[in-house]
């Protein structure tokens, strides 16, 4: 596996600010991924940060609300803008590590983000 | 795109026990098949996987089992402990190397 870190570990914020969360790999990797987890709730993948590209969104998660960046193999951010109450929630990267023919992922420790 | 549906969302056994957590998937492309257990405040950590071409994988109390014609995969744990106690997510992955990942199951191992 690899060591993956994320900071903030938490964070309470203010309505209508933006914060930015990063995180952090101990090796180069191809894919990192940005999940959000409300709580009680399952995974549910924000984007795939590409390395050198903008990021791919999944459906329901725009750019001017969730920008990320990826400057190289080992490090990305993602921003939460604008926050709302609804944006409180567990935000988890990954990294998927290749293992034979499989790309498994491997979860960072999250940020839990509070909005007030 | 992926859905994957997992039963029960909650799960109460004796420990010593057998536990299992059945998921069905939608996209017969999907290859790959991992489950997580996470722990509560914890990060979700990988327990077992299982590929498209195989149909059953073991690991000491943990195996998987995967149907690919019927599109559903199945996580048993035997002889349960307290430390069991998480919830665990099935998840399948497609295209374009994404997991999808089941609504997860909160597992209670009682003493």
């Amino acid at each position: 596996s690899a060591v993956i870190s994320q900071k903030p570990s938490r964070d309470i914020c203010q309505r209508g600010t933006s914060l930015t969360i990063q995180c952090q790999v101990d090796s180069q990797v191809t894919m990192m991924f940005w999940y959000r987890q409300q709580p009680g709730q399952s995974l549910t993948l924000i984007a795939t940060a590409n390395q050198g590209s903008e990021a791919t969104y999944e459906s329901g998660f725009v750019i001017d609300k969730f920008p990320i960046s990826r400057p190289n193999l080992t490090f990305s951010t993602l921003t939460v803008s604008n926050m709302s109450p609804e944006d409180s929630s567990i935000y988890l990267c990954s990294v998927g590590l290749t293992q034979g023919a499989t790309d498994t992922q491997y979860f960072g420790p999250g940020t839990r983000l509070t909005v007030l | 795109g992926e859905n994957v549906e997992q039963h029960p969302s909650t799960l109460s056994v004796q420990e010593g026990d057998s536990a299992v957590i059945k998921c069905t998937y939608s996209d017969s492309a999907s290859n790959y098949f991992p489950w997580y257990k996470q722990e509560l405040g914890k990060r979700p950590q990988l327990i077992i996987d299982i590929r498209s071409n195989v149909g059953e994988k073991k690991d000491q109390r943990i195996a998987v089992t995967l149907n690919k014609t019927a599109k559903h995969f199945s996580l048993h744990i035997t002889e349960t402990q307290p430390e069991d106690s998480a919830v665990y997510f099935c998840a399948a992955k497609g295209g374009g190397n994404k997991l999808t990942f089941g609504t997860g199951t909160q597992l209670k191992v009682e003493l």
